[in-house]
């Protein structure tokens, strides 16, 4: 089946860019969403990219799309102790029926 | 954004029992999900509801273990039978289709601990 992959786990400074990298295989994605999770909460849809688009800045975030290596990363910028949580990256593709594809998350701690 | 709540929000049950979480949506949607976010792992989607049909199971899901409901486009429930301690995971409603974008939206999801 499609997979989609990440680091396991990112620590950073407060006040540094955090960058958050995700990789995936499915070739027909058409959208790759970034979501955020803190503790005992449900997701977070922080942001979200059509395939044909290769940049997309909303505020502090800026996502990075390279659909030739398939590759997609989430930049947060000025990180603060409030970003730390688990932030998940998911396909949206042909491949798998035009349902999410969930990555296993990336642990971001944010040390002050 | 949609907005989605979920009852309940957390549960401790008793094996061999059953729990039937309602997820309610504050506007109508195209398609509504059900997930399972076991400890500590990312999310599997269960099934998709479907309004007015059978829901539409995922490889390893059944409807006689996660029989779901979906009586109108803003309104669906899971339910989980006859749980065993290997069901203690969290249970998320998702959505997508507001407006006929595809953003897709999650519940605050239920916390089931089965002893």
């Amino acid at each position: 089946g499609e997979d989609v992959e990440q680091s396991l786990f990112l620590s950073v400074r407060e006040g540094d860019s955090s960058v958050i990298n995700c990789t995936y295989t499915d070739s027909s994605s058409t959208y790759l969403y970034w979501y955020k999770q803190e503790p005992g909460a449900g997701l977070q849809l922080l942001t979200y990219i059509f395939s044909n688009m290769d940049m997309k800045q909303d505020q502090r975030l800026t996502v990075l799309l390279n659909k030739k290596d398939k590759h997609l990363s989430l930049r947060i910028a000025d990180t603060q102790t409030g970003d730390s949580a688990i932030y998940f990256c998911a396909e949206l593709g042909a491949a798998a029926g035009n349902k999410l594809t969930f990555g296993g998350g990336t642990r971001v701690l944010v040390k002050p | 954004s949609a907005v989605i709540s979920q009852k309940p929000s957390r549960d401790i049950c008793q094996r061999g029992t059953s729990l039937t979480i309602q997820c309610q949506v504050d506007s109508q949607v195209t398609m509504m999900f059900w997930y399972r976010q076991q400890p500590g792992q990312s999310l599997t989607l269960i099934a998709t509801a479907n309004q007015g049909s059978e829901a539409t199971y995922e490889s390893g899901f059944v409807i006689d273990k996660f029989p779901i409901s979906r009586p109108n486009l803003t309104f669906s429930t899971l339910t989980v039978s006859n749980m065993s301690p290997e069901d203690s995971s969290i249970y998320l409603c998702s959505v997508m289709g507001q407006g006929g974008t595809y953003e897709q939206y999650f519940g605050p999801g239920t916390r089931l601990t089965v002893t």
